[in-house]
């Protein structure tokens, strides 16, 4: 069974400009959560989509968003990117957004987003 | 609200030495505790969880952990470190909205 797959891995934008970053998550599973990591912050939450609804959202502004399609494939978006933006982006499956022993999340090698 | 600690930013230990990475919780409700592991330019891999069917856990690659309630902790151990074994550790709480609060890492060096 294929992992989760993220596209592209690496990206270079500027100042202003907007990206979108992919995620396709293990076959059946039909949550997709969102983690921005750096240096700085460390891994920090970004948004989980379950069913094309999203169901949970951490604190970023709203120059972050998200969707899911019905096949569970997730964008992310950022616009008017900063230079504070350059992280790695990392995407992770699970089968059921419920709790605990369900809610193993399995990451996909992640985007690495650089603004100049 | 739940969140992880973890000791130590860098832990370097020579091959065949024990390995011990430390995580302290902070949860008003029994935890779900999970110990990552990320190689450079991958993503992270989980090694093991606690979801409070036993205290002591065991993982893959050897590591296990062992959760104590009454220190709040959740340290990860392994008895002989390889050089394979050298990557970035992170622990991390389920918090009561079921997302992942991960800890700032802890970065294992493995001398020869």
């Amino acid at each position: 069974k294929a992992g989760v797959t993220q596209t592209p891995r690496y990206l270079i934008k500027t100042r202003g400009q907007q990206v979108t970053l992919s995620c396709s998550p293990i076959s059946g599973h039909r949550s997709v959560s969102w983690y921005q990591q750096t240096p700085g912050q460390g891994l920090q939450f970004l948004f989980e989509y379950f069913s094309e609804t999203q169901r949970n959202k951490g604190n970023f502004p709203g120059r972050f968003s998200g969707r899911q399609f019905s096949n569970s494939r997730s964008e992310m978006n950022v616009s008017t990117l900063e230079l504070g933006d350059s992280a790695l982006y990392l995407c992770a499956s699970s089968l059921d957004p419920s709790g605990g022993a369900r809610n193993e999340q399995f990451f996909g090698p992640g985007t690495r987003l650089t603004v100049l | 609200a739940q969140s992880v600690t973890q000791l130590g930013s860098h832990v370097s230990v020579s091959e065949g030495a024990l390995v011990l990475l430390r995580c302290n919780y902070s949860s008003s409700v029994p935890p779900y505790l999970f110990w990552y592991v990320q190689y450079p330019n991958q993503g992270l891999q989980l090694l093991l969880k606690y979801t409070s069917a036993a205290t002591l856990v065991k993982g893959i690659n050897g590591f296990e952990a062992e959760f104590k309630k009454s220190e709040t902790s959740f340290h990860l151990t392994k008895p002989s470190a390889h050089m394979s074994d050298a990557a970035e550790y992170f622990c991390a709480v389920e918090n009561n909205t079921d997302k992942l609060i991960f800890g700032t890492g802890t970065r294992l060096q493995v001398f020869p």
